[in-house]
């Protein structure tokens, strides 16, 4: 099985910051990453898929990139609805995974 | 415009079944991979099952292979996940959740549309 290894597990920002969101893969899954933001007692959100395209309808000051084992998630100017929790998820092969989970907070 | 509902989720003993189900609108279901996540009290998304689009290949985690059936009614636009034999831990949120391309053979794939989700309970 391949394991998704993110971190940091808890970020603190302000408003306005550009923050960065690693996840790691246990071996090559070449560009098979997405991105979902999540909020407490919602669905999860598509953010990014093929680690750097945006899903329609999301800012761009999303932005994904990397390949192979590394992967990063920026938001280039931290706004107040995006503090939540970030996942990426794997869909190189079966089964799916999921990384741990980044939650985002208020400084 | 795309809507995925959930239902069935409730309370059920250790050992019994329930049937989750999951209603599509808005597209025609087996064009896509369907997909079955779960997520635990407090805890973060986990891939439960998939069915893949046009063909009836399925694949299941680990932790549920043997106890769950996925399935898909073409004429009702609808997903199931039979889940029989539950245990404490199955206990979480279900997420019905569409896959991105809709490639006739897609199985594995990103997740594009969600579902509000089902509570599913395994309590004594």
């Amino acid at each position: 099985d391949i394991q998704m290894t993110q971190s940091p597990s808890t970020l603190s920002a302000s408003v306005g910051d550009r923050v960065t969101i690693t996840c790691r893969a246990s071996q090559s899954i070449s560009r098979w990453l997405a991105w979902y933001q999540q909020k407490p007692g919602k669905a999860p959100k598509f953010l990014i898929y093929e680690a750097s395209s945006l899903e329609s309808g999301v800012p761009s000051t999303f932005s994904g990139s990397g390949s192979g084992t590394e992967f990063t998630l920026t938001i280039s100017s931290l706004q107040p609805d995006d503090f939540a929790t970030y996942y990426c998820q794997q869909y190189n092969s079966f089964p799916l995974t999921f990384g741990g989970g980044t939650k985002v907070e208020i400084k | 415009e795309v809507q995925l509902v959930e239902s069935g989720g409730g309370l059920v003993k250790p050992g019994g079944s329930l049937r989750l189900s999951c209603e599509a609108s808005g597209f025609t279901l087996s064009s896509y991979s369907m997909n079955w996540v779960r997520q635990a009290p407090g805890k973060g998304l986990e891939w439960v099952s998939s069915f893949s689009s046009t063909w009836s290949y399925t694949y299941y985690a680990d932790s549920v292979r043997g106890r769950f059936t996925i399935s898909r009614d073409n004429a009702r636009n609808s997903l199931y996940l039979q889940m029989n034999s539950l245990r404490a831990e199955d206990t979480a949120v279900y997420f019905c959740a569409r896959g991105r391309i809709a490639v006739a053979g897609t199985a594995s794939d990103s997740f594009d549309y969600w579902g509000l989700g089902t509570l599913v309970t395994v309590s004594s």
